[in-house]
């Protein structure tokens, strides 16, 4: 079975930019979660979606949303980049998050503002 | 919100040694304690992990124990080999959170021969 699959996996930016990352869950989860990566900050939870829903949101201005789609492809957007949006984001699927089923990572995006 | 503190930030141990990490967490209502492993330029891999309704488990050379009187929880690696040297993530997560996970800082596990 395919796991997670982020594309792309590198982007540069400049700042005032917007960007678009995707997100594949592995086949028959229906639960994406956004994590984003830093070395100052470690690992911070973005947001969940579920059922083309967005159940659960962490601590990120508005700048930083998302999606999904019928078949559970997941879709984040930053608008207005700004330096200290450069990390690796990553992409966390289960088949559901309410029941703390095993949530899978993928390979992540690093994304580089200029 | 969820904290949780994770120790040591780095950890370096002969082949053949055994490895230990901790991690303490603050909320009460968390009842599920991934660990992730990552190496660099991948993602985080599930190594292992443990519910609250049981105290110990066990997969091969890696093994869990959770406290939830004290609320701290360790990651056990015996006969460490080299490949297992990588970056070792705890995490917590519970209703209060969404279920979303709460990670630790990190420990820099380097293994050497």
């Amino acid at each position: 079975k395919a796991g997670v699959t982020q594309t792309p996996r590198y982007l540069i930016k400049t700042r005032g930019q917007q960007v678009t990352l995707s997100c594949s869950p592995i086949s028959g989860h229906r639960s994406v979660s956004w994590y984003q990566q830093t070395p100052g900050q470690g690992l911070q939870f973005l947001f969940e979606y579920f059922s083309e829903t967005q159940r659960n949101k962490g601590n990120f201005p508005g700048r930083f949303s998302g999606r999904q789609f019928s078949n559970s492809r997941s879709e984040m957007n930053v608008s207005t980049l700004e330096l200290g949006d450069s990390a690796l984001y990553l992409c966390a699927s289960s088949w559901v998050v309410s029941s703390q089923e095993t949530q899978y990572f993928g390979p992540g995006t690093r994304l580089l503002v200029l | 919100g969820e904290n949780v503190e994770q120790h040591p930030s780095t950890l370096s141990v002969q082949e053949g040694d055994s490895a230990v990490i901790k991690c303490t967490y603050s909320d009460s209502a968390s009842n599920y304690f991934p660990w992730y492993k990552q190496e660099l330029g991948k993602g985080p891999q599930l190594i292992i992990d443990i519910r609250s309704n049981v105290g110990e488990k066990k997969d091969q050379r890696i093994a869990v124990t959770l406290n939830k009187t004290a609320k701290h929880f360790s990651l056990h690696i015996t006969e460490t080999q080299p490949e297992d040297s990588a970056v070792y993530f705890c995490a917590a997560s519970g209703s209060n959170s969404g279920y979303a996970l709460n990670f630790g800082k990190g420990t820099s596990l380097l293994v050497t021969p």
